[in-house]
């Protein structure tokens, strides 16, 4: 079945560090890729996505892009701040299919001054 | 727009009482999801509707949950008889299936405590 691995957390980084979080999948066709964001007490937020290979998605300095020859699509940022600091879940949906999300089980991260 | 709405936000209850959680997803979205977050088990899909319809169930774990949307603007998640082992963050979530990406947007949660 479909599956997305991330890599584990808690990932602690100073601010203005450069991150990465990997995240790989596993699917059988063309999946649209999400990366979520969750805040401390709130609900999951969608940072950004991609619906098809080499797209980039971006949104408040956080970018990733989709690599299907490598089944890949790693959440960076060149600059991290404190406000950063959350829970960050990697997903995918077949979009002509059925509406149910496939999650990663979440990276922690944790930026400090 | 007015997001995902969830109530109530926290809820404390005794083994054996029955609990609902409610939900009303966005206006115009026919998709709506329930999820479950726990630090053992993660997220966990429940349950999710199309068009009031449910689709797929197998995620809600026993007979004592059931899930419920009469109408497009509303949705209750149900646990009778709760046990200590419900508690987590309960989720809902929405989504267009006629905007192509079906991305989920998702209100902030219920935390119920099962004492």
């Amino acid at each position: 079945g479909d599956s997305v691995t991330q890599m584990e957390g808690p990932v602690t980084l100073s601010e203005e560090a450069f991150l990465t979080i990997n995240c790989t999948y596993t699917a059988t066709g063309y999946p649209s890729l999400f990366w979520y964001v969750q805040y401390p007490g709130e609900g999951l937020q969608l940072l950004l996505k991609a619906t098809k290979a080499d797209d980039k998605g971006s949104n408040k300095g956080f970018e990733a892009t989709y690599r299907k020859e490598t089944t890949s699509f790693h959440l960076e940022k060149g600059s991290v701040q404190v406000s950063d600091s959350a829970v960050y879940f990697c997903a995918l949906i077949y979009t002509g299919t059925a509406s149910k999300l496939t999650f990663g089980t979440g990276t922690r991260l944790q930026v400090t001054l | 727009d007015a997001g995902v709405i969830q109530s109530p936000r926290h809820e404390v209850t005794e083994m054996g009482q029955e609990v609902t959680l409610r939900c009303k997803p966005i206006s115009g979205h026919n998709s709506l999801f329930w999820y479950r977050q726990t630090m053992m088990r993660g997220l966990e899909l429940l349950i999710y509707f199309n068009n009031n319809v449910p689709i797929d169930d197998s995620g809600m774990p026993e007979d004592r949950f059931s899930a419920k949307m009469p109408n497009a603007s509303f949705s209750t998640l149900k646990i009778q008889p709760s046990e200590p082992r419900d508690s987590a963050v309960y989720f809902c979530a929405s989504s267009s299936r006629d905007r192509g990406t079906y991305e989920q947007y998702f209100g902030p949660g219920t935390r119920l405590t099962v004492t």
